[in-house]
């Protein structure tokens, strides 16, 4: 079975740029959480999607960055006009039902220039 | 603030030791409690969970134990080895049923 997949594993963009993450969760699940996280730090929530909703996107900013689970196809978390400071490691998770055992992707490391 | 956070940044050991680490939560609601290990450059790996009925839960060289009234649980692992190198995160769900709360994280550092 494969796990969490996500690409790139690697991103760099300039500031003012766009950057596109993609999850594809593992087969059968059907929710979908994107953490992120600061060098030395822990995760941090930021959004929670099932299949064509966003059921909490509280952690998310509410500025710049949008995040979309399709009927068909990856998650997509997408940052407008980075800035330096979205420089991190963008963790998605997904799991078969609510909660509890969220499995986690490798991250995508965004790095803005 | 956080609900989750641990004592130690860093614990260095010798390979074979036994090794601690700690993790103090804020959120007397909170019934479950996972632990993750994350080596360089990837993601969280479940290591064990417990639930707030128990007390201790066992499984392969690992033990986390969990002390309600003053708020903390611990992860134990048995005989470290260098594959054991990582950081360790405690996480919990306050305040919801999937909105995962991770502490700063404890580098494990394994000596061989």
């Amino acid at each position: 079975n494969a796990g969490v997949m996500q690409n790139p594993r690697h991103l760099v963009r300039r500031r003012g740029q766009e950057a596109r993450l993609r999850c594809s969760p593992m087969k059968g699940h059907s929710h979908v959480y994107w953490y992120r996280q600061l060098p030395e730090e822990g995760l941090k929530f930021m959004v929670y999607l099932q299949k064509e909703n966003i059921i909490d996107e509280s952690g998310m900013p509410k500025e710049r960055f949008s995040a979309e689970f399709p009927k068909e196809g990856p998650s997509i978390l997408r940052i407008q006009q980075v800035v330096r400071g979205d420089s991190a490691a963008y963790f998605c998770a997904s799991s078969p039902a609510t909660v509890e055992e969220q499995f986690f992707g490798p991250g995508t490391r965004l790095t803005v220039l | 603030g956080e609900s989750v956070g641990l004592h130690l940044p860093t614990l260095s050991v010798q390979e074979g030791d036994n090794s601690i680490i700690n993790c103090a939560y804020s959120n007397s609601a909170s019934d479950y409690f996972i632990w993750y290990k994350q080596e360089s450059g990837k993601g969280p790996q479940f290591i064990i969970d417990i639930r707030s009925n128990m007390d201790k839960r066992q499984g392969q060289r690992v033990t986390v134990l969990l002390n309600k009234t003053v708020k903390h649980l611990s992860l134990q692992i048995a005989a470290t080895q260098p594959g054991d190198s990582a950081v360790y995160f405690c996480a919990d769900f306050p305040g919801s049923n999937y909105k995962l709360t991770f502490g700063k994280g404890t580098l494990l550092t394994v000596n061989p």
